[in-house]
């Protein structure tokens, strides 16, 4: 079974600037999460979808990060514009559902460096 | 708030040493907890998890976990250490009915010496 699909691995930009990252969820998991995980700390979740909805977003910084779901598979996080603090790994992590037992599997991850 | 405290930053243990790692959660009922291990460039793995029933939990790799409710405690072992297991370690909770939303603490670094 192919896991959880992330891209790019790594990105470097300057501040100011913006930036796009993709997930592929594991094929039927309805649910999706984007997690940051800043260096020395443990992730924060920015926002979770259930299909093509957020079921929770109130954590993201809506000033400057957007993320869509828009045909309840696939999902892009956005920086627009980018601030040194964003330097972190974002994860992009999905479930089969909402239930409470349902366990959560995550990618690789994106390191973005803001410059 | 749901919360998570993991005390220990970094943890070096011997080859073949017995491990513990500490976490302790903040929730106003039952947890669902959980164990997850991050090697350098990889995503969280799970090791195990706790919802229910039986306190001592087995998971992958010889790890298992002990909810504590008394000491509001989810600490992890293995009885032998290997060099392998060196990575980051981190424990999670999750609110009942919070859809899979997990928090997390901070992580414990452990290192193996051979």
């Amino acid at each position: 079974e192919a896991g959880v699909a992330q891209s790019p691995r790594y990105k470097i930009i300057e501040k100011r600037q913006s930036v796009a990252f993709w997930c592929n969820p594991i094929s039927g998991h309805a649910t999706l999460y984007w997690y940051q995980q800043i260096l020395g700390q443990g992730p924060k979740l920015l926002i979770q979808f259930q299909n093509n909805g957020v079921v929770d977003d109130s954590q993201l910084p809506k000033d400057r990060f957007s993320a869509e779901r828009l045909k309840g598979v696939d999902s892009t996080l956005k920086i627009q514009p980018a601030k040194l603090e964003d330097s972190a790994v974002y994860l992009c992590a999905s479930s089969l559902g909402v239930g409470d037992s349902t366990e959560a599997f995550f990618g690789q991850g994106t390191r973005l460096t803001v410059v | 708030a749901q919360s998570v405290t993991q005390p220990d930053i970094h943890i070096t243990v011997s080859e073949g040493a017995s491990l513990e790692l500490r976490c302790n959660y903040s929730y106003g009922a039952t947890p669902y907890l959980f164990w997850y291990v991050q090697s350098p460039g990889q995503g969280l793995q799970l090791l195990l998890k706790y919802f229910s029933g039986d306190t001592l939990v087995q998971g992958i790799k010889g790890f298992e976990a002990e909810f504590k409710r008394s000491q509001s405690s989810f600490n992890l072992r293995k009885p032998s250490v290997h060099w392998s297991d060196a990575a980051e370690y981190f424990c999670a909770v999750a609110g009942t009915g919070g859809g899979n939303k997990l928090t997390f603490g901070t992580g414990t670094q452990l290192k193996v010496e051979l």
